[in-house]
Order: C-alpha cells, then structure tokens, then sequence
C-alpha cells in the first residue's frame, strides 16, 4: 500500500512565524504535490515538484515555498504565517507514466490555525 | 479559472437509493478522470477513475460515466449507504501535464 505520511495533523501558530508542514512518501513517486483546501474552494494547488529539486508553481503559490531535497520528501514551508493562510494543507504524490493509470494518493492532511 | 467544476455543494439521498453527483470541465484537453472520496479531517482517497477512450467504467457499486461531447462526468453509487456519506471530489488532468485539477466538492449525506 501507497504510504504518504504528514508531520502534523493539527498545528497552531501565530502571525509571523515560519512553518514547516513535511511529507513523506514511500512508493518512490517522482511527482508530490501540496495543496490547500478550503470550504467551497475545493482543493487548490500551491506547488508540486516532478523530480528531485525540481519545483513549479500552482495556483497559489504566494506567501508560501518548497524544498524537494532527497525523492520521498517535500516540504512546504510558509515564510511569514498570516490568518489567512489558516487552512486543511494536503500532500500528495503520483507515479508519472504517459498511460492512463495515474492516481494521486494523499496524506491524511494537516489542519493549520493561525492567530 | 475553475477547469472543473461541481455545481451541487450538497446532495441528501436516502439509504438504498441512487446517488448521482455530476462534474463539468472546461479543458478539452483533459483525457482521465478520477473521483475522491473524503472524511472529515482525513485526506482524499481514490475511489474510481475513467480514461477517455471510454464512456463508462465501473466498481462494484460504483460507476463513472463520461459524456465528452458535452464535457461532463457523473458518479452514480448504487445503492448508497450511510458510510457513503462524504465529500467527493471530481479531478482531470491530461495525458502530458503532471497536474491534476479538481472540482470544489458535493457534500454527500446518505440517510438511513
């Protein structure tokens, strides 16, 4: 079984702070994924990653930046926390193949409280 | 700009009967499509995908059909149960992008 794993289920933080939410997986995909997903916005992307070191941006990517240091690791980290960036983050990753048979399979997400 | 939408935030069915949740996209260029399913505090799992070559693909109670003509997909579980009770969520990407788009959600409450 896929295995994508998150540092945290809850975290809270204030203003300011930098955050670090870490993921992990163990299937050896090359691509990973974060997203953040919020009520009536569904999930959007911030950043995903398609091989080592290498990163592209989403849709949202401001306020937020990513490491990809070693294959089974990505790392999304918010430089200043603002409130509005209180959100469920989800991790994902997938195996790339020109085929058909591509399925993301997700962390279990981390509920992020800024104050 | 939404490539993929879902339309209906909720759905209530009751116990045993069908549910039919519907997602529409925009990106002609979009060729597989995947449903997720998800809890409460919990991430997304997969739950049934469809390729483009096809207009229909099924699992068990579940079912995708795909209408590309008109640029829409529609899950239908049948016979809903209470455990079916959950966000879905409606994806698509296309064969040569490592993206994946997805729809807003339909909150699903099956009632007993």
């Amino acid at each position: 079984d896929v295995k994508v794993t998150q540092s945290s289920r809850y975290l809270v933080k204030r203003t300011g702070e930098k955050v670090f939410l870490e993921c992990v997986q163990d299937m050896d995909h090359e691509n990973m994924f974060w997203y953040r997903q919020d009520p009536g916005l569904g999930l959007r992307l911030i950043y995903f990653s398609y091989d080592v070191k290498m990163k592209e941006k989403g849709d949202i990517p401001e306020g937020y930046s990513v490491s990809r240091e070693k294959k089974e690791r990505f790392s999304l980290i918010l430089e200043s926390a603002s409130t509005n960036q209180t959100s469920m983050y989800l991790c994902a990753s997938t195996h790339w193949t020109s085929g058909h048979k591509r399925t993301q399979y997700f962390g279990p997400g981390t509920r992020l409280l800024v104050l | 700009d939404q490539q993929v939408k879902q339309n209906s935030p909720s759905l209530s069915v009751q116990e045993g009967r069908i549910s039919i949740l519907n997602c529409d996209y925009t990106n002609s260029m979009f060729d597989y499509f995947l449903w997720y399913k998800k809890y409460p505090a919990e991430g997304p799992t997969f739950l049934i995908s469809i390729s483009s070559i096809k207009d229909k693909n099924e699992d068990g109670r579940f079912t995708v059909f795909l209408n590309k003509s008109a640029k829409h997909l529609s899950l239908h579980i049948v016979p809903s149960q209470p455990g079916d009770s959950a966000v879905y969520f409606c994806a698509a990407s296309t064969n040569t992008g490592n993206q994946f788009y997805f729809g807003t959600g339909t909150s699903l409450t099956v009632i007993p």
